[in-house]
């Protein structure tokens, strides 16, 4: 079974601070995890994935996450947030003896104050 | 190159009556899946799909149906639709495990639907 959890419904931040949308995921075996971003009226964009390697990933727009295997979690994180950076933030989960389709988080609304 | 492309956009249903949620990609993917997304539950897996011919229920399968007769299309069948229906379906879609580093999902741009 694979699930993952995204603790904050909504994530305040003033512009130019530093932003983190928190993901702890629970599977069997090794986790394939993966930031998706929705903005109001789209679909779904990817924006980076965790698969091997270094814990740090670096993603579009300038967002990067770390894979913490010991606290099961994969945050999300801009060190300088931008109003357009407002959106709905989904963490999702999948491994790589599982379900071919990943599970999503409920998702997290990021508001980003000028 | 269109990516996944979700028909209509918007619509509007009585309760008792069917349609069909269609859903297209050009990018020769192997796995598509629906989705539904209601306020504070997330996305939520209806059906997915391996490959034509294959699919498979999701975590809320009941009252849809869908076939894989092409690589290309996934449609979604609401039989006889209901208020609790009244949601916004994703399409994704992405490259099978084993031809990619397991690749991400690209979505359509979302069918909202209202069931009245």
């Amino acid at each position: 079974a694979q699930s993952v959890a995204q603790p904050e419904d909504q994530v305040n931040v003033a512009e130019g601070n530093p932003l983190t949308v928190k993901c702890t995921y629970s599977v069997s075996g090794n986790p394939y995890l993966f930031w998706y971003v929705q903005y109001p009226n789209r679909g779904l964009q990817f924006l980076l994935k965790y698969i091997t390697g270094d814990n740090l990933v670096k993603g579009s727009y300038g967002f990067e996450a770390e894979f913490n295997k010991s606290q099961t979690s994969f945050h999300l994180k801009k060190p300088s947030a931008l109003v357009s950076d407002s959106a709905l933030y989904f963490c999702a989960v999948r491994t790589s003896g599982g379900s071919y389709i990943p599970t999503f988080g409920r998702g997290t609304s990021l508001i980003v104050h000028p | 190159n269109a990516g996944v492309t979700q028909t209509p956009k918007f619509q509007v249903l009585k309760t008792g009556q069917s349609m069909t949620l269609q859903c297209a990609q050009d990018m020769n993917h192997e796995y598509m899946s629906w989705y539904r997304q209601d306020p504070g539950m997330g996305l939520r897996l209806i059906h997915y799909s391996v490959g034509a011919g294959i699919t498979d229920q999701g975590e809320v399968p009941n009252g849809y149906n869908v076939s894989r007769s092409t690589t290309e299309d996934f449609p979604l069948r609401l039989l006889s639709a209901a208020p609790s229906q009244t949601s916004v379906y994703f399409c994704a879609s992405r490259v099978a495990s084993g031809k990619g580093m397991n690749t991400e999902a690209f979505f359509g741009q979302g069918t909202r639907l209202t069931v009245v």
